[in-house]
């Protein structure tokens, strides 16, 4: 069965205290790997696709990285307004079905002050 | 441009009211179109996926039903809401070489 975990469920950082967000999956025909920043009550907002392990992305204090388990995204001295819930999604082909989304159920990340 | 827009933003149905969420999408031909249903502080439950007019497959059993009347548009509904139908409702629109995923700016729904 395909599966999406992200961990840990929620975290707490200081500002400028950098961590990393797992993101694990077993799927076959994985056509991308996603990570999403959701604000509360906002549809999600797009950070990364990774396709291949081995692959990195940036955008500002986040690095995104993919194998073929997993995908962390890291976070370097985080600040207040990094505070979000990161989902992972991943898109597997499936034929003349076209393609499926599965999300993980998030990390909420809270940076204090 | 691609954008995809969902109406309403917000609505308070009673229980055994009618639905009606309305996604359409811009700057696209035949896209492959999602709903999605995300509970509070929960990831998102895919509903719905349609690749084509008429063309709808459905993930999980419940209470809703989905329609896709014209190539860019995808209208969520049912006959007669439950509470358990309440949610953040949130509709995809996944490019054919499967790399960019835009999100409607979503409908929050409360039954009561």
């Amino acid at each position: 069965e395909d599966q999406v975990t992200q961990s840990p469920e929620a975290l707490r950082l200081q500002e400028g205290e950098s961590s990393s967000l797992n993101c694990s999956y077993t799927v076959s025909g994985l056509r991308g790997l996603f990570w999403y920043r959701q604000d509360p009550g906002k549809g999600p907002e797009f950070l990364f696709t990774l396709y291949s392990a081995g692959e990195e992305k940036e955008k500002e204090r986040l690095k995104a990285t993919l194998t073929k388990k997993e995908s962390f995204l890291h976070i370097t001295a985080p600040k207040p307004e990094d505070s979000a819930t990161y989902l992972c999604a991943v898109n597997m082909y499936r034929g003349t079905s076209g393609s499926r989304l599965t999300f993980g159920e998030g990390t909420q990340l809270t940076v204090n002050p | 441009s691609q954008t995809i827009h969902q109406w309403p933003a917000t609505l308070v149905q009673p229980v055994g009211s009618p639905l009606s969420l309305e996604c359409t999408v811009e700057g696209t031909s035949n896209p492959n179109l999602y709903w999605y249903r995300q509970a509070a502080g929960r990831g998102l439950q895919l509903l719905f996926y349609s690749v084509g007019i008429g063309q709808i497959s459905s993930e999980v059993p419940q209470n809703l039903s989905a329609s896709r009347p014209q190539d860019r548009q995808f209208i969520l509904s049912s006959k007669k809401l439950l509470l358990s139908d309440s949610g953040f409702y949130l509709c995809a629109w996944v490019s054919p070489a499967g790399n960019t995923i835009y999100f409607g700016e979503g409908s929050w729904l409360t039954v009561v």
